[in-house]
This record gives structure tokens, sequence and C-alpha cells, in this order.
């Protein structure tokens, strides 16, 4: 059973703060990663995928990849209100067509 | 931007009965998905669609589910028999390519009495 593992939270930072969130997987063939963003009763939101490993940005988000460790973090820089949401790590399984793991989501809540 | 559409918001249905969920992939995608989220739960996989039949499914997806691509637009779940337990969340995804992210629709509430 490949597993994708995050810590649930609540994570609470100050408005401004940068967050951190942070993603382990098991299954070590896994060559694709993404972040989706969940706001309570609505459907995942993709924010950024990730296939190598190092950093990546998109304005205030940077994804990291550690394949080696089998880990994926999540940082948000400025962290704003509107960011209080789950944010879901997903793992593609190594064996094609894109199944995808989903962890349980770490709650995050900005503090304004 | 494109989106994946689905319908109905809310399936209200008495248990036994069946249930189509229908969704409209993002035209130019090639890969379609189902997941299922029961409340307070992590999104799970369901089946996967790719050149007009299933490519990969999960245990969840047993002989009371059932997948269809009628025409060129439209993707459907079927629910038959339908339990108390399947009361959730059902979710489309399609993507352009197998390493592509797949995106969601807004999904569709079911809600077995």
């Amino acid at each position: 059973q490949k597993e994708v593992e995050q810590n649930s939270g609540p994570l609470s930072v100050p408005e401004g703060a940068i967050a951190s969130l942070n993603c382990t997987y098991s299954d070590r063939g896994s060559q694709s990663f993404f972040w989706y963003r969940q706001y309570s009763g609505k459907s995942p939101e993709l924010i950024m995928s990730i296939y190598s490993n190092g950093d990546k940005e998109d304005g205030r988000f940077t994804a990291q990849l550690n394949k080696a460790s089998q880990y994926v973090s999540l940082l948000i820089r400025d962290s704003q209100p509107s960011d209080s949401a789950t944010y879901l790590c997903a793992v593609a399984d190594s064996g094609g067509y894109q199944k995808v793991t989903f962890g349980t989501g770490t709650k995050l809540q900005v503090i304004p | 931007e494109p989106e994946v559409t689905q319908t109905p918001s809310h399936q209200v249905t008495q248990m036994g009965q069946e249930v189509i969920l229908r969704c409209v992939p993002i035209s130019n995608h090639l890969y379609f998905y189902w997941y299922r989220q029961i409340l307070g739960q992590k999104v799970e996989f369901l089946v996967s669609f790719y050149n007009n039949e299933i490519s990969e499914k999960s245990e969840i997806f047993d002989d009371q589910f059932s997948v269809e691509r009628p025409d060129g637009s439209n993707f459907t779940l079927k629910i038959r028999s339908t339990k108390l337990e399947d009361s959730a969340m059902y979710f489309c995804a399609s993507g352009a390519g197998n390493t592509q992210p797949q995106h969601f629709g807004d999904g569709t509430r079911l809600s077995i009495l």
C-alpha cells in the first residue's frame, strides 16, 4: 500500500510569515508530485507540480523535492488569511496512468 | 480558463437505488479520473480512464461501480445498488497527459438515505 504522510495540523502562522508544509511518501519510484489547496467543502485546487529534485518557485509558493529522502515540501511566503485552507500533498504512483495518492492534508490557519 | 464540470452538485438517493454522476472533462485532456472523499477523510482514487478503457482502478472500485464515456465530451460514474457508506463527495478530474497534473471539478455531493 503506497502511503503519503502529512501532519494534519492545524499549523498556525501569523499573517506575513512563512508557512512550511511537509510530506513524505513511500513509493520510491514516484516521479510526479503535486500540491493542492482545498477550502472546506470545495474541490482540490492545483497549486504546484514538481518533478525534479530541488526547488520550484511560483509567486509566493515554493515546492521542494528530495527524492532520496522521499520528501516534498511547500513553502508559502508572506502568508495571507486567504491562504487558510487544507493543503494536500499528492504523489503519482510509479506504475503510470497518473494514479495519484493523496495525503490526509495539513490544515493551515493564518492569523491576522 | 477551461474547467472540469460536474453535475449534479448534490444528489440525494434512497439506499439500493442506482445513481449516475456526470462530468465534462477539459476538452483537450485525454486522461479521466474519479475520486471520492468521505466527510473528514482524505481524497481516494477510484478509477482512471484512457483511450476508452479503464487503465487502473482501486480496491474501492468493485462491481458496484462502472464508468463510461458515452460521447466525445461526457464521462460518467454509475453506482449500482447504493449503500449508506457510498455517501461522499465524488470528484471528477482530467489531465492532458500521464505526467501532467490533474484538474478537478467542483464535485458531486452524494447523500444516500
